[in-house]
């Protein structure tokens, strides 16, 4: 089992730049989450997934922020334009809808400069 | 009100000692609660599921008061290996899957 696989580890863009986070979730899991991570607010959801259906983008930040599932082994986070308050820690992860906890993905460190 | 309030340390003890965290959580509605451990720069893993009853994982005890809505683990004989942020996870409905984490308890166990 690979386990949940984000793309790329590290990111450094410039600010007004776009960037895309990449993620492939356990085979057979039917959700799929993505966290950011900073130290002043913590593990924050922004969107999930079931069934490669949006359920709940309540916790996206704003318009700069959009996130696709085309299939059941992919999705992509995508930040345009970026600005510096974007920098922190996005983790994907993945679960059954009907199992307990998630396996969380390595994460990608985004820093916008 | 935070959703999930833990105390954020960070709790400094010494290698042996017992240690124990508490939780609370504002929604009486919440359905399922789990502890999380996460290592410096690591992404967070599932460390054990609380259940009602109590549960214990070796040198892992979960307790959940479900009329005071407060959640504690407690570690017996610590480890240096201990050593890592804590996180409080509850989910704020019953069908759906998306998980509530606080933002977590440093430990950091001496020799």
């Amino acid at each position: 089992d690979a386990g949940v696989i984000q793309s790329p580890r590290h990111e450094v863009t410039e600010m007004g730049q776009e960037v895309t986070l990449r993620c492939k979730p356990i085979s057979g899991h039917n959700s799929l989450f993505w966290y950011r991570q900073t130290m002043m607010r913590g593990l924050e959801l922004l969107i999930y997934f079931n069934n490669n259906v949006p359920i709940d983008d309540s916790g996206m930040p704003e318009d700069r922020f959009s996130a696709k599932m085309p299939n059941a082994s992919f999705s992509t986070l995508k930040i345009q334009p970026s600005e510096p308050r974007d920098s922190a820690v996005y983790f994907c992860a993945s679960s059954f809808s009907q199992g307990y906890g998630y396996t969380f993905g390595s994460g990608t460190r985004l820093t916008v400069v | 009100r935070k959703e999930v309030e833990q105390d954020p340390g960070p709790f400094n003890v010494p290698e042996g000692a017992t240690v124990a965290f508490n939780c609370t959580y504002s929604n009486s509605a919440s359905q399922s609660f789990f502890w999380y451990r996460q290592d410096c720069r690591k992404e967070p893993k599932l460390l054990m599921s609380v259940y009602s009853s109590g549960n214990e994982d070796g040198r892992f005890t979960a307790q959940l008061n479900r009329a005071s809505q407060y959640i504690s683990l407690l570690i017996r004989d610590s480890k240096l290996s201990d050593s890592a942020t804590y996180l409080c996870v509850v989910t704020l409905s019953g069908s759906a899957r998306q998980l509530t984490f606080g933002s977590g308890t440093q430990l950091t166990v001496l020799p």
